[in-house]
């Protein structure tokens, strides 16, 4: 089955300063990678997603690059602010209508004043 | 907006106690599933479910797991006989097609 590792595992950056989140995956069967941001006691927001027909896309802020040969795929944060502190979460999947995510343990983003 | 829906946010149960988790998914979704997530761990796939059937279903979801929905509204996760390892927030999510997936606010089980 699909393993997908992220790091680091906590992440702290100064407000306005850019946060970069890593993840690998292992099933080069894998055509989705969404990001989720939870933050403590709430469930998984999605953020962004990206599909592996498309290198790299972008929200204001955030972006998501994708490089499918070496199956890795990054989050992007720039002009961190103080509401980015949070848990952010890296997935993958086939993407058939079913299939479920697999995902990375999270990295513990905190943005210092 | 339109949001995944979770009852109780809190159940305490004890050990070999059956608990039933329910979910009331987004109205226009045809796919619902069960996720996980103990203590400070990431987010475990347990079951997806469509057109009445579980479509795939994790390790983790054994015997003593069953999913059902009972009418067109509720999803729910049913646990046979709790363990002390069964503590975790559990999310139901639910999406329409190949978009996007959508988690709910989870349960906190505790199993004493």
């Amino acid at each position: 089955g699909e393993n997908v590792e992220q790091h680091p595992s906590t992440l702290s950056v100064q407000e306005g300063d850019s946060a970069v989140i890593k993840c690998t995956y292992s099933d080069s069967a894998s055509n989705y990678f969404p990001w989720y941001k939870q933050e403590l006691g709430k469930g998984p927001q999605l953020i962004i997603d990206i599909r592996s027909n498309v290198g790299e896309k972008k929200d204001q802020r955030i972006a998501v690059t994708l490089n499918k040969t070496a199956k890795h795929f990054s989050l992007h944060i720039t002009e961190t602010q103080p509401e980015d502190s949070a848990v952010y979460f890296c997935a993958a999947s086939r993407g058939g209508g079913a299939d479920g995510l697999t995902f990375g343990k999270g990295t513990h983003l905190i943005i210092q004043p | 907006e339109p949001e995944v829906t979770q009852t109780p946010s809190h159940q305490v149960t004890q050990m070999g106690q059956e608990v039933i988790l329910r979910c009331v998914p987004i109205s226009n979704h045809l796919y619902f599933y069960w996720y996980r997530q103990i203590l400070g761990q990431k987010v475990e796939f347990l079951v997806s479910f469509y057109n009445n059937e579980i479509s795939e279903k994790s390790e983790i979801f054994d015997d003593q797991f069953s999913v059902e929905r009972p009418d067109g509204s509720n999803f729910t996760l049913k646990i046979r006989s709790t363990k002390l390892e069964d503590s975790a927030m559990y999310f139901c999510a639910s999406k329409w097609g190949e978009e996007k997936l959508f988690f709910g606010s989870g349960t906190q089980l505790s199993v004493l």
